[in-house]
């Protein structure tokens, strides 16, 4: 089984919201990503989680705060968003974040969320 | 720093048609080399990698092989169908997180 699952689906909020996107994964993997998609372009890193620990943040505004509540389940709390925010986010798990790296990712079907 | 370059869409093909896209890459070190295909309003399925020189990966009917004296990693099929209609992203992985291209576009047609 190699299923990443995320929730919601879709979501739309406001500027002032606070809205939660979930990940999970099933497969004992433990290492988590969080990516931003725009349309027609590849998805951008966000945050790494190695062993249930932030190890990457690529520069992201804290208006997005992840959390790490355990091996299996990735978290992406959204708070006083902009419209230009609005994006596909994609979670990822990978097996072993000592294994150098070069490991497949294994994407969930992403949020698609829109900041009105 | 290490990156994907790769071939720009779209590219539209007639059913049963050769498909090769193209992917070059740079990188320091020795880096897992992947295809991922993404369909509309999905996120991005594995579809085939390799891990090391000369390696194939292949998967319903795509192949691609590592060829680090040309930095390359191009995506091939002998006969596309509808059904392939999505977009291709190639990547590299090495150390700590992923590198993409920036995607092509297949769409084919009956």
């Amino acid at each position: 089984d190699t299923e990443v699952t995320q929730t919601p689906k879709h979501l739309v909020m406001g500027m002032t919201n606070k809205k939660s996107l979930k990940c999970e994964q099933h497969m004992g993997h433990r290492a988590m990503y969080w990516y931003k998609q725009k349309a027609k372009k590849p998805p951008e890193l966000m945050f790494v989680y190695s062993y249930e620990k932030l190890s990457i943040n690529e520069s992201v505004p804290s208006r997005f705060s992840p959390e790490c509540p355990n091996s299996s389940l990735l978290n992406l709390h959204l708070h006083a968003l902009q419209p230009e925010d609005s994006a596909l986010y994609l979670c990822a798990s990978s097996q072993d974040p000592l294994a150098g790296g070069r490991e497949t990712q294994y994407f969930g079907p992403g949020t698609r969320l829109l900041v009105l | 720093g290490d990156s994907v370059t790769q071939m720009e869409g779209p590219v539209t093909l007639s059913e049963e048609a050769f498909l090769t896209i193209n992917c070059t890459y740079t990188a320091t070190g020795y880096p897992s080399l992947f295809w991922y295909v993404q369909y509309p309003g999905e996120g991005l399925q594995l579809l085939l990698k390799a891990t090391k020189a000369d390696d194939k990966g292949s998967n319903k009917g795509f192949e691609a092989t590592y060829r680090k004296e040309t930095t390359s990693f191009h995506l091939e099929k002998g006969s596309v169908q509808v059904s392939d209609s999505a977009v291709y992203f190639c990547a590299l992985s090495d150390i700590h997180d992923m590198r993409f291209g920036a995607g092509t576009r297949l769409t084919v047609k009956p």
